[in-house]
């Protein structure tokens, strides 16, 4: 069965550090997500992506972060100065068509000390 | 805004009892509605979906949901569970034309005692 693959699977950075989290998402989807979980919360959509661009965004989703796809297999999600409060699990997950549900992938868990 | 509830945040149940997992939603269109389950150390699988048609869906491992429209409700259930069953379930709603993110519950964590 076709997965989606985030690397790496914990991280652990410097708070005001950069990071990049990676995704591949299955390679006949269109749609592409990222979520987030910090511990002990619920699941928390952060952004869609369709057609090389942004098609939604949560108020989660602020100016330190930013996603991309910079070939045709990656999707990346980066935030550029971390915080601790962005310590959490992040998910990426894809779809061919969004309404049937989409694939997520395992997640990476970052922790910024 | 959508926003999805789910009110048994713990549940304990004994292997062969019966399940049912609440979940209301608050959205005024049409709707998508998902159950996922988060075995301990995994990803979010997709146990079942609903956008049309017939409102009991049945999906993997036994479970099933019902979609109530008159109730926002989307309920999860399953006749006998399994000790294997123990994990963490979510319900999550989005719009009906689908593109967009996936609203989620706060999960319930079902524990599922030998």
């Amino acid at each position: 069965e076709p997965e989606v693959t985030q690397t790496p699977s914990h991280q652990v950075t410097q708070m005001g550090q950069e990071v990049i989290l990676r995704c591949v998402p299955i390679s006949n989807h269109l749609y592409f997500y990222w979520y987030r979980q910090i511990l002990g919360q619920k699941v928390e959509f952060l952004v869609s992506f369709y057609n090389n661009e942004i098609s939604e965004k949560s108020e989660i989703f602020d100016d330190q972060f930013s996603v991309e796809r910079p070939d045709g297999s990656n999707f990346t999600l980066k935030i550029r100065s971390t915080k601790l409060e962005d310590s959490a699990m992040y998910f990426c997950a894809s779809s061919d068509r969004p309404n049937y549900g989409y694939t997520f992938g395992s997640g990476t868990r970052l922790t910024v000390v | 805004a959508q926003s999805v509830s789910q009110h048994n945040h713990h549940v304990i149940l004994s292997e062969a009892a019966s399940l049912e997992l609440g979940c209301n939603y608050s959205y005024g269109g049409t709707v998508n509605l998902f159950w996922y389950v988060q075995y301990p150390g995994q990803h979010l699988q997709l146990l079942l979906k609903y956008f049309s048609g017939d409102p009991l869906v049945k999906g993997i491992k036994g479970f099933e949901a019902e979609f109530i429209k008159s109730k926002f409700s989307f309920n999860l259930r399953k006749p006998s569970v399994q000790w294997s069953d123990t994990a963490e379930y979510f319900c999550a709603v989005n719009s009906g034309g689908g593109a967009d993110g996936l609203t989620f519950g706060k999960g319930t964590h079902l524990i599922i005692q030998p």
